[in-house]
């Protein structure tokens, strides 16, 4: 199975930060990455597909971009609505599998 | 507006059975495939199974495949978690998502339903 390896696991920043999460591969995937959104108790938000493609009505301060094995999720500017946790999921083959979460707390 | 709604979680013992539900509303249903994804408490996200849209083609994580079953009816618009021989890791929360129509990601996703297996 293909493993995911997100980092940082969890990060501190300030409403207007500039924030980036890494998602390595464990091997080449071409562009089939997607990057999710969760908060407490709520079922998670799918954010951009494809690597780069944003979903309709997600803020375009959030931006993904990588290929092959390294992708990167881009919240330009954070916002106090953004404090959640962040997944990357591999669309490349079965088994699908997750990354093991990005925490992004409040500084 | 698009809906899953999940159902049929609960408490039940190691080696137990549960059967869970999704129904779908606000789409067309015969024409998405469908998957399970479930959630440790406190703990990330695990992909569990996936059907197509006409139910041909079907995938299992390996840590469920034989004893879980996805299935659906397109006619009631459901789709359905057979899980058998039940073990304390299997304790999550149970999503049911429509994949994306252009790749395999998950763009709507229930609020789950929460299955414990404990003795």
């Amino acid at each position: 199975a293909i493993q995911l390896t997100q980092s940082p696991s969890s990060l501190s920043a300030s409403v207007g930060d500039r924030v980036t999460i890494s998602c390595r591969a464990s091997q080449g995937i071409f562009n089939a990455l997607a990057w999710y959104q969760q908060k407490p108790g709520i079922a998670p938000q799918l954010l951009i597909c494809d690597a780069s493609s944003l979903q309709s009505g997600v803020p375009s301060r959030f931006s993904g971009s990588g290929s092959g094995t390294d992708f990167t999720l881009t919240i330009s500017s954070l916002q106090p609505e953004d404090f959640a946790t962040y997944y990357c999921q591999q669309s490349f083959d079965y088994p699908l599998t997750f990354g093991g979460g990005t925490k992004v707390e409040i500084k | 507006q698009v809906q899953v709604v999940e159902s049929g979680g609960g408490v039940v013992q190691p080696g137990g059975s549960l059967r869970l539900s999704c129904a779908a509303s606000g789409f067309t249903f015969r024409s998405s495939a469908m998957h399970w994804v479930r959630q440790s408490p406190g703990k990330g996200l695990e992909w569990v199974a996936a059907i197509s849209s006409d139910g041909n083609n079907i995938y299992y994580a390996d840590s469920v495949r034989g004893r879980f079953t996805i299935s659906r009816d397109n006619h009631d618009n459901t789709l359905i978690l057979q899980m058998n021989s039940l073990r304390p890791e299997d304790t999550a929360v149970y999503h049911c998502a429509r994949e994306e129509m252009a790749t395999i990601a998950f763009d709507f996703w229930g609020q789950g339903t929460l299955v414990i297996v404990s003795s």
